[in-house]
């Protein structure tokens, strides 16, 4: 069964606007980490933004943050200000703990398209 | 400097070859990491190594070996390539495989090798 889920394949974005990326997530287990990847064209894995279960707020990191949702199960990332440069695919991934030996699941991804 | 490094960039042979991707991080993490990205771009964990030891080893076939000479170092080489092994592998580390958290679950990936079997 997927683990992860990510509803949007692709999306469109003007520069300077707001974006949110959906990402649900399955687990029974209580401790687990979220995690937010970026692929650009270039193709290498930028990490962008973790969220560990056990945190009380939201996680920030610059114009990444992440709106953590526990008890429905999301993990959705918003990415303020878009920029040009914003353009890639997004991965959404969960790690569960214990016993997953730092196994990352992955989502099928995001594909957004930022137009000026 | 590249935290994680990995050779070659691109990989073209032909089926029925033998090839190895090699991976290095300088993060001075214990555990490092094969995925696979196939033509959907979906990403697949193939094997994991603690401290040179193998502690992932997903439904892979044995095609393909992994091995360790050391924690830095986490090298994939496949034998008898088939059309279907076509695909993007990237390596990645993190500092740890046990405990949770920021630091030590974050997961730093190589830029990738992409290999095209003929």
């Amino acid at each position: 069964a997927q683990k992860i889920t990510q509803t949007q394949p692709g999306m469109f974005v003007q520069e300077k606007e707001a974006v949110t990326l959906d990402c649900t997530y399955d687990t029974s287990d209580p401790s687990y980490g979220l995690f937010w990847y970026k692929q650009p064209s270039s193709g290498e894995m930028i990490f962008l933004i973790y969220q560990g279960s056990y945190d009380q707020q939201n996680a920030t990191e610059g114009r990444y943050s992440l709106n953590f949702q526990k008890a429905r199960k999301s993990a959705n990332l918003v990415i303020s200000a878009s920029q040009l440069g914003d353009s890639a695919m997004y991965f959404c991934a969960m790690r569960e703990l214990p016993d997953s030996w730092g196994k990352l699941q992955f989502g099928a991804g995001t594909q957004v398209v930022v137009t000026p | 400097d590249t935290a994680v490094s990995q050779t070659p960039k691109y990989l073209v042979t032909q089926m029925g070859n033998d090839k190895s991707i090699k991976c290095e991080q300088n993060l001075g993490h214990d555990t490092m990491y094969w995925y696979k990205q196939d033509s959907k771009k979906f990403l697949k964990i193939m094997f994991s190594y603690n401290n040179k030891e193998l502690i992932i080893n997903e439904t892979v076939p044995n095609r393909f070996s992994p091995k360790s000479p050391d924690k830095a170092h986490l090298n994939l080489h496949i034998n008898s390539l088939e059309l279907g092994d076509s695909a993007v592998y990237f390596c990645a580390s993190s500092q740890d495989y046990e405990s949770s958290g920021l630091s030590t679950d974050t997961q730093y990936f190589g830029p990738g090798t992409r290999l095209t079997v003929l």
